[in-house]
């Protein structure tokens, strides 16, 4: 059962456009939600996290908006611009030792 | 500083074979742990380690044995490769409990025949 449920799979934004990326959740007890850049042939970086706690985190084109009442949480990149295409991952974790991830999104930015 | 190494890059195995994919980093990281990736699942945890000498299994650790001797390393053992466990294996480490930033290795594919 996927724990963390995300969509689209994959997203195709032209440059200067809007990409926005979503996550679902179930456990109430998750409280880190982060998000991972994935370029190919490389391993997943840490793009930006929040705690449940605050409802929005920006930081530069990259926000995460968080609806605890709904259990979602989504990605958004501003100016999207080709070197922003790569795979996303959502994740989530409830004990620090264990992270649940969903199943990624690719995104291609046209220029 | 190297941060997290993995090596193999690549490996192809017979059904059956045993083999190790090892899992370094030079970042004095208590927390390290074990993915495996794969088309459409995203990434999957296998086994992680809070510190040398402490295991501990994941979602999916059927199939894989893992032990934490040094701080360092983190190796990962397939006792008997199976198709199954085709897959693109990533290592993470974090400075303690994975509420900090993890930092993956780039990753071993391997392919069970």
């Amino acid at each position: 059962q996927q724990q963390v449920k995300q969509s689209p799979q994959s997203l195709i934004v032209q440059k200067g456009g809007i990409s926005i990326i979503n996550c679902a959740y179930e456990n109430t007890a998750f409280d880190y939600f982060p998000w991972y850049q994935q370029f190919p042939g490389k391993g997943p970086a840490l793009l930006i996290a929040i705690r449940p706690d605050v409802s929005e985190k920006k930081e530069g084109r990259f926000t995460i908006s968080f609806n605890k009442s709904a259990k979602q949480f989504s990605l958004h990149i501003m100016d999207s611009q080709p070197g922003d295409s790569a795979t996303y991952f959502c994740a989530a974790t409830y004990t620090g030792n264990q992270f649940y991830f969903g199943t990624g999104t690719s995104l291609t930015v046209i220029p | 500083n190297a941060g997290v190494t993995q090596t193999p890059k690549f490996q192809v195995l017979k059904t059956g074979q045993s083999m190790t994919l090892q899992c370094a980093q030079d970042m004095n990281h208590e927390y390290m742990s074990w993915y495996r990736q794969d088309p459409g699942m995203g990434l999957r945890l296998i086994h992680y380690s809070v510190g040398a000498g402490i295991t501990d299994q994941g979602e999916v650790p059927n199939g894989y044995n893992v032990s934490r001797s040094t701080t360092e390393d983190f190796p990962l053992r397939l006792l008997s490769a199976a198709p199954s466990q085709t897959s693109v294996y990533f290592c993470a480490s974090s400075q303690n409990r994975g509420q900090e930033t993890q930092y993956f290795g780039p990753g071993t594919r391997l392919l069970v025949l």
